[in-house]
């Protein structure tokens, strides 16, 4: 069970476009269209973005997308507003009803 | 929408035991499996547990598995982690989560509640 491989800080500014990766293995991100995305903000608990890789939760703003290839997730932020400033995990089911969590990516405003 | 509360967080000894709690509302508990995640300060998301809709089936991460205990009280929508021989590598703020679809394990987390703090040390 180990931890999805994010990249630990991204950043760009207003108005541009940021990715953030999630590299698993073919027993996880790969094997399973189960891969969520979550924003945590400091002092907060994390908030649903994206679900089964490409789906926008209530409420997410639709500068907000998800995609796969192979056993890489990504989150993709276009037009990046001040309020997206968050951390951003990555998550995906494995078999058997475990999950695994990524390691976490900071998204700064710049 | 729906509303977790997570209670029971506390200063335990190393080897000492603790139950959380995690009272729900604002949606039928009885339909969806719930999850406990973890956060040690400063780090990231620790997926812990996993319950299923009617209590039949649990898993847990390898690094609580044999320690943690993971129930649910339908008739007070509460959900629960017995946690025993406790470790200061335990210390962490404590989640419970929903998942997103009814009867099922493999989905999403939609509701979150705000965690507990469950410190160990001496």
């Amino acid at each position: 069970q180990s931890a999805l491989t994010q990249p630990p800080s991204v950043s760009g500014s207003p108005g541009q476009s940021v990715t953030i990766s999630c590299t698993g293995t073919s027993s996880d991100v790969g094997g399973y269209n189960r891969v969520a995305w979550y924003q945590q903000t400091p002092g907060t608990a994390p908030k649903l973005m994206i679900y089964e890789v490409t789906n926008r939760a209530s409420g997410v703003p639709d500068r907000f997308s998800g995609s796969k290839s192979g056993n890489t997730a990504s989150l993709t932020i276009s037009g990046l507003q001040a309020e997206d400033e968050a951390e951003y995990y990555c998550t995906s089911y494995i078999s058997s009803g475990t999950y695994v969590f990524g390691t976490g990516t900071k998204v700064t405003v710049l | 929408e729906g509303q977790l509360v997570e209670s029971g967080g506390d200063v335990v000894l190393p080897g000492g035991s603790l139950r959380l709690s995690c009272a729900a509302s604002g949606f039928t508990f009885n339909d969806y499996g719930m999850h406990w995640v973890r956060q040690a300060p400063g780090k990231g998301l620790e997926w812990l547990s996993v319950i299923s809709w009617d209590g039949d089936t649990t898993y847990y991460a390898d690094s609580v598995k044999g320690r943690f205990t993971t129930s649910r009280d339908d008739s007070k929508t509460s959900l629960y982690l017995q946690m025993k021989s406790l470790r200061p590598e335990d210390t962490a703020l404590y989640y419970c989560a929903k998942i997103k679809q009814k009867v099922t394990l493999g989905d999403a987390f939609d509701i979150w509640g705000q965690g507990t703090m469950v410190t160990v040390s001496s």
